[in-house]
């Protein structure tokens, strides 16, 4: 079975400052890693995912996160925050054994103030 | 494409009623699946359904059941209903390939009184 813990429950920052969303993953065998981002009253949108090659990926609005096996991570950063990240940000794996199930994180929710 | 639609988006029921949910896919996705989001236990998996088949099964009880139809549209039953059953359900559908990315709903809000 797979876990994921993200050590934070709630993250504020100002406006333009630089935030790391933390991940940590178990598993028994070899994941892949996803974050998606919940804004209020919506669904969950794919903010990027990590299926193998590079273990730096981005995502299109300036958000990246590294994959990192020796430590089992999979933290999100993002250099310079605007109030419209404001939302809850969850972190999930899963395997390739066929299915498409995810494996949530409890979420992190980020707050940007100006 | 049209994205992941969910019906109702709001409803209220009391406790022993029944209720369905419904969940269309992306068009020629072939996999759905549901998930369970409550403030205290977060984003928990239900069932996966590929090609009309249960392929998939979370740790819930068998009050919670599903299907798929052909059209790859599906429906959730919750029976005899409970105060903690009270979640946003959110289903997710993609081409049902192993790493493929999930495409969520907005999701239907129960409130169970």
């Amino acid at each position: 079975a797979q876990s994921v813990t993200q050590l934070d429950s709630q993250v504020p920052v100002f406006e333009e400052a630089p935030v790391e969303l933390r991940c940590n993953y178990s598993s028994s065998v070899s994941v892949y890693l996803f974050w998606y981002v919940q804004y209020p009253n919506q669904g969950l949108q794919l903010l990027l995912k990590y299926l193998s090659g590079s273990t730096l990926v981005e995502s299109i609005n300036g958000f990246e996160a590294e994959f990192n096996k020796s430590q089992t991570s999979f933290h999100l950063r993002k250099p310079s925050v605007h109030i419209s990240d404001t939302a809850e940000y969850f972190c999930a794996v899963s395997t390739n054994s066929g299915y498409s199930t995810l494996t949530f994180g409890k979420g992190t929710m980020l707050l940007v103030s100006p | 494409k049209a994205g992941v639609t969910q019906t109702p988006r709001y409803l209220i029921k009391t406790r022993g009623q029944q209720v369905t949910l419904s969940c269309s896919p992306i068009s020629g996705h072939r996999s759905v699946s549901w998930y369970q989001q409550t403030p205290g236990q977060g984003l928990q998996f239900l069932f996966e359904y590929f090609s009309e088949t249960q392929r998939n099964k979370g740790n819930f009880p068998g009050r919670f059941s599903g299907r798929q139809f052909s059209n790859s549209r599906s429906e959730m039953n919750v029976s005899t209903l409970e105060l903690g059953d009270s979640a946003l359900y959110l289903c997710a559908s993609s081409s049902g390939q192993g790493a493929e990315t999930q495409y969520f709903g907005p999701g239907t809000r129960l409130l169970v009184l």
